[in-house]
């Protein structure tokens, strides 16, 4: 069964500073991975989608990599801003995905970040 | 930008109720899915809907709930006869092509009392 880990659980940083989030995930045959961001008693926003043919997707600030052997996955935001104040979602679909929509994804717990002004 | 819609925001249940929450899906997508949050823990997945069929459910997903595509725009989750355990946040989300990019709503938190 798919078991998906976010590290660290939070995150407490000053604005500007460039971090990381981490996601692993124990089973490496997934067709993709999205990360997305959930606002307090909000709904998920899809930030980025990787492929398991990919190595990365960039979307601004955001910057998402995919280690598909070892299982992991990391979030980098460059020049945090308080805006940036959220929890963030990694969630994997597994690789018998056919393009018939069946599959659910599997989340972490998610990261909480707090961006200090 | 299209977005999925989902209705009510709150609804609040006594337990034992039949309640029905609703969803409006990306008008061009063709797969749709229910996703619920208890409060504190992980996004679980609970069931995908595909060609007016289930096409794959969680354990989560007993005999209790049950979906439907009245019409061909909305989407929507029952449960017959609400338990305390099931207050949480319910989720609604769609996707449209190979990508399987999937889109959520804002949810609807549901509180059972």
């Amino acid at each position: 069964k798919q078991e998906v880990t976010q590290i660290p659980a939070a995150l407490s940083v000053p604005e500007g500073e460039n971090l990381v989030l981490n996601c692993s995930f124990t089973d490496s045959a997934i067709y993709n991975l999205q990360w997305f961001r959930q606002d307090p008693g909000k709904g998920l926003t899809s930030l980025l989608l990787i492929q398991s043919s990919q190595r990365e997707q960039t979307s601004g600030r955001l910057n998402a990599s995919l280690d598909k052997s070892s299982g992991r996955s990391t979030l980098y935001i460059a020049a945090s801003q308080p805006g940036d104040s959220a929890t963030y979602l990694c969630a994997v679909r597994p690789s018998w995905y056919s393009g018939g929509g069946a599959d659910g994804l599997t989340f972490g717990k998610g990261t909480h970040l707090i961006i200090q002004p | 930008e299209p977005e999925v819609t989902q209705t009510p925001s709150h609804q609040v249940t006594q337990m034992g109720q039949e309640v029905i929450l609703r969803c409006v899906p990306i008008s061009n997508h063709l797969y749709f899915y229910w996703y619920r949050q208890i409060l504190g823990q992980k996004v679980e997945f609970l069931v995908s809907f595909y060609n007016n069929e289930i096409s794959e459910k969680s354990e989560i997903f007993d005999d209790q709930f049950s979906v439907e595509r009245p019409d061909g725009s909305n989407f929507t989750l029952k449960i017959r006869s609400t338990k305390l355990e099931d207050s949480a946040m319910y989720f609604c989300a769609s996707g449209g092509t190979e990508v399987a990019e999937a889109f959520f709503g804002q949810g609807t938190r549901l509180t059972v009392v």
